[in-house]
């Protein structure tokens, strides 16, 4: 089975900085990979999905993710952040040969003014 | 427009009762999952149907059951069998297959059992 794993499970950092959102992922076939923004009490929004091509993908609200091959890693960055980033990203891949979705535990960015 | 409903926002119920949580999709979609969201551990897959009258269990679907005898229903029926029913509840739909379709998520129903 694959699995996910996000780093950080809370990433503190004051508005207008920098972040980057850890996620790595275990599979021995090529895989799909997706990040999902969720407000609170909310379900969840897709943010950007890798499927293949340029490694670099871009997203909504300024997020942008980096698709490492070698590394199995799929990081979001974003070059600064604003207050209304809060909320909780959840990274998912999604292999070649399966319907279902694997998802992290999720990383709670709180973003301080 | 297009997505996912799940009704009621939030559900209550007493320890011992079945309770039906419900998800409807105008997307055209033929897959369909539930998830349960637990604080810290993500999302666990609790049943997912790729077509209709057909359904498959996920990683933890001890305690639920579901239906789908619509293309654009997939309710969810929590059971008293479920030892820890308390949790955010997520329904989600796709296009199966092997293309790189994500999925929509519903806006959830938070279920609180005393």
């Amino acid at each position: 089975a694959q699995s996910v794993t996000q780093l950080d499970s809370q990433v503190p950092v004051f508005e207008e900085a920098p972040v980057e959102l850890r996620c790595n992922y275990s599979s021995s076939v090529s895989v799909y990979l997706f990040w999902y923004v969720q407000y609170p009490n909310q379900g969840l929004q897709l943010l950007l999905k890798y499927l293949s091509g340029s490694t670099l993908v871009k997203g909504i609200n300024g997020f942008e993710a980096e698709f490492n091959k070698s590394q199995t890693s799929f990081h979001l960055r974003k070059p600064s952040v604003h207050i209304s980033d809060t909320a909780e990203y959840f990274c998912a891949v999604r292999g070649y040969n399966f319907n279902k979705f694997y998802f992290g535990s999720g990383t709670k960015l709180n973003v301080k003014p | 427009d297009g997505g996912i409903t799940q009704s009621p926002k939030y559900l209550f119920r007493k320890e011992g009762q079945n309770v039906t949580l419900s998800c409807e999709q105008n997307l055209n979609h033929d897959a369909m999952y539930w998830y349960r969201q637990d604080p810290g551990q993500g999302l666990r897959l609790i049943y997912y149907s790729q077509i209709v009258n057909d359904f498959q269990k996920g990683d933890i679907a001890e305690g639920y059951s579901v239906s789908r005898e619509k293309k654009e229903s997939f309710p969810l029926t929590v059971t008293s069998a479920q030892k820890n029913p308390t949790a955010f509840y997520l329904c989600a739909s796709s296009i199966p297959g092997r293309d790189a379709y994500e999925q929509y998520f519903g806006p959830g129903t938070r279920l609180t059992v005393t």
